[in-house]
């Protein structure tokens, strides 16, 4: 059954650096996102991207946060300078179409030292 | 604003005992409703949705959920809950009108005694 991965599954940086976390869809969906889940608390939209832009972002989406999809298989969602509070777990979800079923990643856990 | 509530925290039930967890929505369009389920530090894994029609769905591992537009609902339901089932449920929401993204509720933790 096809799915959506996640590398690495775990990261541990200090604060104010850059990390990337990458992502695998589903290699026929076409509408790709981000949430993260913050220990404890919900799953929060981060950002949906579609035709090689961001379709919508949220407001913790600022500007230390970018989306890019390099080549034809990969997914990323780089934080350039990061802080204690982007400590969470992120996971990545493609869709096929328009509200369509969303297939979530296992998730990478981001602890910020 | 779109908001989905899960009103409770926290549920226990014994093991073979009926199990429904409540999810409200607030949108003014017609949404589309999933429940996911998430084990400790795992992934998010999809129960069931509705898009449309029959509004009672079933979904895997035995669980089903019905629509009530008039109550703004969608509860999830097992008639007899297994030890596994313990994890942590989702109840999502995405409208089309408002973009792709699912809005997620705060989850209720199952937790089910033998």
């Amino acid at each position: 059954e096809p799915e959506v991965t996640q590398t690495p599954s775990h990261q541990v940086t200090q604060m104010g650096q850059e990390v990337i976390l990458r992502c695998v869809p589903i290699s026929n969906h076409l509408y790709f996102y981000w949430y993260r889940q913050i220990l404890g608390q919900k799953v929060e939209f981060l950002v949906s991207f579609y035709n090689n832009e961001i379709s919508e972002k949220s407001e913790i989406f600022d500007d230390q946060f970018s989306v890019e999809r390099p080549d034809g298989s990969n997914f990323t969602l780089k934080i350039r300078s990061t802080k204690l509070e982007d400590s969470a777990m992120y996971f990545c979800a493609s869709t096929e179409g328009e509200n369509t079923e969303a297939f979530f990643g296992q998730g990478t856990r981001l602890t910020v030292v | 604003a779109q908001s989905v509530t899960q009103p409770d925290i926290h549920i226990t039930v014994s093991e073979g005992a009926s199990l429904e967890l409540r999810c409200n929505y607030s949108y003014g369009a017609t949404p589309y409703l999933f429940w996911y389920v998430q084990s400790p530090g795992q992934g998010l894994q999809l129960l069931l949705k509705y898009f449309s029609g029959d509004t009672l769905v079933q979904g895997i591992k035995g669980f089903e959920a019905e629509f009530k537009r008039s109550q703004s609902s969608f509860n999830l339901r097992k008639p007899s809950v297994h030890w596994s089932d313990a994890a942590e449920y989702f109840c999502a929401v995405g409208v089309k009108e408002y973009g792709n993204k699912l809005v997620f509720g705060a989850g209720t933790i199952l937790r089910v005694k033998s």
